[in-house]
């Protein structure tokens, strides 16, 4: 099946620094990758679409120059959380779309494992 | 915009049978998802529903009445480790964004 990574699985970092997470796709090649936060006990916030060789779309509210990200190849899109802050601490997930080859039966998203994200 | 409900918490007993029920109001349909996910881990895959009627994949089966905004997940036969948040998802009906429900926290009892 669909295999997502993402690096690093947990970071802690001091207020006013840049964090970058990875999303790789292992086994496949996805055109199409989003980005979510998920603060606890509560569902995912999409954050953000990544579209392999073209600007991200970046749902209402979130802040693009803050959060950047980089799909620069068909397998790897990068998430780069910018002058971190306590606030900015969350669980942030990425998923890869996998097309009806992806053998599911249908077009849907395949999940990494999560980056927990704390900003002392 | 999408609109998705869907209960908090549910607790159920070892071996019964659980219901999360959902539903939306969306401008735009284009199928609904349920996932599951341990606490601390990402969502897994669990059923999709596009047109009316049951899916069944083993122990659970997903059910979808589009004129009625309306889905449940059943889970059968429960077992401690069915002890996770479930997700309802829908997509739109132009690209791939899913929008997630809230959340079902279903805690198996012995």
């Amino acid at each position: 099946g669909a295999v997502v990574s993402q690096h690093p699985s947990r970071v802690i970092c001091k207020s006013g620094t840049s964090v970058k997470i990875e999303c790789r796709s292992l086994d496949f090649q996805a055109t199409t990758m989003f980005w979510y936060r998920q603060f606890p006990k509560q569902s995912l916030m999409l954050m953000a679409t990544s579209n392999e060789g073209s600007k991200a779309t970046y749902e209402q509210g979130v802040e693009k120059d803050k959060f950047l990200i980089n799909h620069a190849s068909l397998t790897l899109s990068t998430l780069t959380v910018t002058s971190a802050h306590p606030e900015d601490s969350s669980f942030y997930i990425c998923s890869a779309r996998v097309g009806l080859a992806g053998g599911q039966g249908t077009d849907t998203q395949y999940f990494g494992p999560g980056t927990r994200l704390t900003v002392l | 915009g999408q609109n998705i409900d869907q209960p908090t918490e549910m607790t159920a007993t070892e071996g019964a049978i659980v219901q999360i029920n959902c539903t939306y109001q969306t401008s735009g349909f284009n199928g609904l998802f349920w996932y599951q996910q341990h606490a601390g881990e990402a969502p897994t895959f669990l059923s999709y529903n596009v047109l009316d009627g049951l899916e069944e994949k083993g122990r659970f089966s997903s059910f979808l009445s589009r004129s009625k905004g309306y889905s449940y997940l059943l889970l059968k036969e429960l077992q401690m480790k069915d002890s996770a948040s479930y997700l309802c998802a829908v997509r739109e009906a132009a690209g791939n964004k899913l929008t997630f429900g809230g959340g079902t926290r279903v805690l198996v009892k012995p």
